[in-house]
């Protein structure tokens, strides 16, 4: 596609269900990255996958959270047992590399709501 | 660690007015420093970056930002607001090939008519 893909746009759960929110960044970007985006907070980094190397896991808050990347393209994030303060906005961006000056390119985003 | 501060959760200039959006950076190596916008109902986009090859940077759309090292700051301007200046505005910081792009907490931008 022509941008980072995002599914589902917006998703509804109940506090204690899992959650799995999907991004396909764009065709040969190395690099992928999400963050979490909530109302008046900035961008908080999440995770962050570049290649083969092992994935750097530290801005998840809990190990609720986990990531993967399958066939170093698409990304699955999962959220198990979701909590109230899990609602944010959950956004995936990717880049051709990751050497420091690099442009991100973002995806609109997936707004999870836990009731 | 690094971190950025954004002065202004909420700006508001009249159309034709001045843009200055603040933005101080810590970071314990020499820094590469980004502007990222978000429109209304749209991803966040790159507006201009800092790459250490000129202090003053053009973005889009007429923005620029300068590079001070002796402030630690990094902020954004525009000589004249436009109704579609409208938007939320993310600095950004990365340290050298750190792997992390750590953004604020961003400042929303409203231009009145």
């Amino acid at each position: 596609g022509a941008g980072v893909s995002q599914s589902p746009s917006n998703k509804v759960t109940e506090k204690g269900k899992d959650v799995e929110l999907r991004c396909d960044p764009i065709s040969g970007h190395t690099a992928l990255y999400w963050y979490r985006q909530s109302l008046g907070q900035g961008l908080e980094f999440l995770i962050y996958f570049q290649g083969n190397s092992a994935p750097d896991k530290s801005g998840l808050p809990s190990d609720r959270f986990s990531a993967e990347r399958t066939g170093g393209s698409v990304s699955t994030l999962t959220i198990q047992r979701t909590q109230q303060e899990d609602s944010a906005v959950y956004l995936c961006a990717s880049s051709l590399a990751s050497q420091g000056s690099e442009k991100l390119f973002f995806g609109s985003g997936t707004q999870l709501s836990v009731l | 660690a690094q971190s950025v501060t954004q002065l202004g959760s909420h700006v508001s200039v009249s159309e034709g007015a001045l843009v200055l959006l603040r933005c101080n950076y810590s970071s314990s190596v020499p820094p590469y420093l980004f502007w990222y916008v978000q429109y209304p109902n749209q991803g966040l986009q790159l507006l201009l970056k800092y790459t250490s090859a000129a202090t003053l940077v053009k973005g889009i759309n007429g923005f620029e930002a300068e590079f001070k090292k002796s402030e630690t700051s990094f902020h954004l301007t525009k000589p004249s607001a436009h109704m579609s200046d409208a938007a939320e505005y993310f600095c950004a910081v990365r340290p050298g090939s750190a792997r992390q792009l750590t953004f604020g907490s961003g400042t929303q931008l409203t231009v009145l008519p």
